[in-house]
């Protein structure tokens, strides 16, 4: 089976910086995605690690280490837009996604 | 944006009624996929496609079918609609080449009374 997990919720304020962690168990790994979802709309694509390492767009970095089955979502100089849910996926290369149940992230002013 | 519609977008029904929820597409990918949203459960794929008349199944894929008679098109049918499949269901499609990015649909509010 396949299993990630995230925090529920997260809060921080604007102009900060806040870290979402992800944890999986999977029978297979290729890598390991994050999407952003604002209320009641569509999730997006933020971004994708294969390999280990940071990769970073923007204010938005993701991080992943094969080898601790860990990940995480940096965002930094937080704006009031960023109060979304951020889920992390795992693409375990059988053509779909396992998601994880999501992060509320609250930004305050 | 990528090209995905979904239709209805809102949809109230009785229990023990089909329903079928269509997702199209213009841009030609592959893939397509349906999922469900509840609160607490995060995103549950249902049913996907890698091609027209070619489906399989997803983690969450009891009372629920499929069809793709076209590459466009993707639909799902709730054979008898139940009140534990009010949800919200998303659409989404991707590349072969680049499955870890779906783009996903403006999503379909289903209430089964």
């Amino acid at each position: 089976g396949q299993s990630l997990e995230q925090p529920s919720e997260v809060t921080a304020v604007e102009g900060a910086i806040v870290q979402i962690n992800c944890t999986y168990q999977t029978s297979g790994f290729y890598g390991l995605s994050w999407y952003q979802q604002h209320d009641g709309g569509a999730p997006t694509f933020l971004s994708y690690n294969a390999l280990d390492g940071l990769e970073e767009t923007g204010r938005f970095s993701s991080f992943l280490s094969r080898s601790d089955s860990y990940g995480y979502l940096l965002l930094q100089e937080l704006q009031m837009k960023d109060s979304a849910s951020y889920f992390c996926a795992v693409n375990s290369g059988y053509s779909t996604l396992t998601f994880g149940k999501g992060t509320m992230l609250l930004v305050s002013p | 944006d990528a090209g995905i519609t979904q239709s209805p977008r809102h949809k109230v029904t009785e229990t023990g009624t089909p329903v079928t929820l269509r997702c199209h597409q213009t841009e030609n990918h592959r893939y397509m996929y349906w999922y469900r949203q509840d609160p607490g459960h995060g995103l549950r794929l249902i049913h996907y496609s890698y091609g027209v008349k070619d489906t399989d199944k997803g983690e969450v894929s009891d009372g629920y079918s499929v069809s793709r008679s076209k590459t466009e098109d993707f639909l799902l049918t709730l054979e008898s609609a139940t009140s534990s499949q009010t949800s919200v269901y998303f659409c989404a499609i991707s590349e072969d080449t680049t499955q870890e990015t779906q783009y996903f649909g403006p999503g379909t509010r289903l209430l089964v009374l």
